[in-house]
């Protein structure tokens, strides 16, 4: 199984800060990566497929990039409503697996 | 407009069964794969199984953790994804979402609002 190790596991940041987190993958999983943010309470959404495809309707603020086995999603700048939990995902074989999340809180 | 809604969550004992049902609407349902992704209180997400489309002969896959106990099927003539769970474990317990495989990202770009499975004695 492809193991996906995020980091931080937690950032504390103020609204119009610069975000990255990342996601590191036990092997190569080419750009089968995606990038979900998930609310308290509700499912999460998807913000970025295929490492760096923004999904359609979310905002330009956020980014990804990487391929193999490094990723980082940023958030140029962060938003009150951008404070959640961020998860990576890998589709590059089965079982497909996630991250163990990243929560932004506020600073 | 695309909607996923779960039922048929509860608590059941160990050893219990219980299925689940995905309604959905407001897209071609049996063009799409659909998984099912679930989440512990308090934990991350995990795989549990994908159904496969007609078109790939509506194969299934399942997570190591759940396979031999849990199946997947799918009536696209009521647009609906189904996930029958038996030998249920304490650690089953778990909100279970309902997902569409995006056509074109191939990632999940529909999630229903989950449903709660609680098993417990």
């Amino acid at each position: 199984d492809i193991q996906m190790t995020q980091s931080p596991s937690s950032v504390s940041a103020s609204v119009g800060d610069r975000v990255t987190i990342t996601c590191r993958a036990s092997q190569g999983v080419s750009s089968w990566l995606a990038w979900y943010q998930q609310k308290p309470g509700k499912a999460p959404n998807l913000l970025i497929y295929g490492a760096s495809s923004l999904q359609s309707g979310v905002p330009s603020r956020f980014s990804g990039s990487g391929s193999g086995t490094d990723f980082t999603l940023t958030i140029s700048s962060l938003q009150p409503e951008d404070f959640a939990t961020y998860y990576c995902q890998q589709a590059n074989s089965f079982p497909l697996t996630f991250g163990g999340g990243t929560k932004v809180e506020i600073k | 407009e695309v909607q996923l809604v779960e039922s048929g969550g509860g608590l059941v004992q160990p050893g219990g069964s219980l299925r689940l049902s995905c309604a959905a609407s407001g897209f071609t349902f049996s063009d799409h794969y659909m998984d099912w992704v679930r989440q512990a209180p308090g934990k991350g997400l995990e795989w549990v199984g994908r159904s496969r489309n007609k078109a790939n002969s509506y194969t299934t896959q399942f997570a190591a953790s759940v396979k031999g106990r849990f199946t997947i099927s799918r009536d696209d003539s009521k647009n609906s994804l189904y996930l029958q769970m038996n030998s249920l474990k304490t650690e089953d317990t778990a909100v279970y979402y309902c997902t569409r495989v995006g056509n074109y990202s191939w990632f999940y770009d529909y999630w229903g609002q989950g449903t709660l499975v609680t098993v417990s004695s």
